[in-house]
């Protein structure tokens, strides 16, 4: 199993610009989320979804869409994006929510200019 | 805002010594993790205690929880070089959302 997997890795924006953010998982998880990471702030909550054609918003969600078409996928597009976006995205699964490990992906960097 | 703090915010230790870090919450859980993040890496989850435990052990790892105090603990013992890292804990509240703390950065010098 490849796990959780995000792309790109690294990626520069212009203000104003879109992009999707893709995530990936193959251990059949119900339950995927996105995450922010600032420096000092720890992980903040962007979007979640409890199972296919389900998502729901978490602490940060302005700015950022979701949507979760199949089990698999779970993509996070940037709007119309800001310098206050710049930050590194993280993308987890688990088996279903609450009560259960999250398993990570490796991360995307976002520069915003 | 931020449901967990972690306490101290850097710790540096030797090789071999004990490390202990600490994670406060504000409201009442079902569940609290603890996860550990390498430079540039993504998190990895290290140990669950359930919001009805005080105690759980993991290898070198030793996690407690006080409800009453809304705090818990991470014990890692005979720390190694390895082991340096950013510790982070992450509590559940509805069941569908997870809050992570600010996070301990632990280094360990060989």
């Amino acid at each position: 199993n490849a796990g959780v997997t995000q792309t790109p890795k690294f990626q520069v924006l212009k203000t104003g610009q879109s992009m999707t953010l893709q995530c990936a998982q193959d251990m059949n998880h119900e339950y995927m989320s996105w995450y922010r990471q600032d420096p000092g702030m720890g992980l903040r909550l962007i979007h979640y979804s409890v199972g296919a054609g389900i998502t729901d918003q978490g602490e940060v969600p302005n700015g950022y869409n979701v949507s979760r078409s199949t089990t698999e996928d779970f993509p996070l597009r940037l709007l119309s994006a800001a310098p206050s976006q710049t930050s590194v995205y993280f993308c987890a699964s688990s088996p279903s929510a609450g009560l259960e490990t999250q398993y990570f992906g490796p991360g995307t960097r976002l520069l915003v200019l | 805002s931020q449901q967990g703090e972690e306490d101290p915010q850097a710790l540096s230790i030797q090789e071999g010594e004990n490390a202990t870090m600490n994670c406060s919450y504000k409201t009442s859980i079902n569940n609290l993790q603890w996860y550990r993040q390498n430079s540039g890496r993504g998190l990895v989850h290290l140990i669950l205690i359930r919001s009805n435990e005080r105690e759980k052990h993991s290898g070198r790892l030793r996690v407690t929880l006080d409800t009453s105090k809304k705090s818990s603990s991470l014990l890692i013992t005979a720390s190694r070089a390895a082991d340096t890292a950013s510790y982070f804990c992450a509590t559940d509240t509805a069941g569908n959302q997870f809050y992570f703390g600010t996070g301990t950065s632990l280094t360990v010098i060989p």
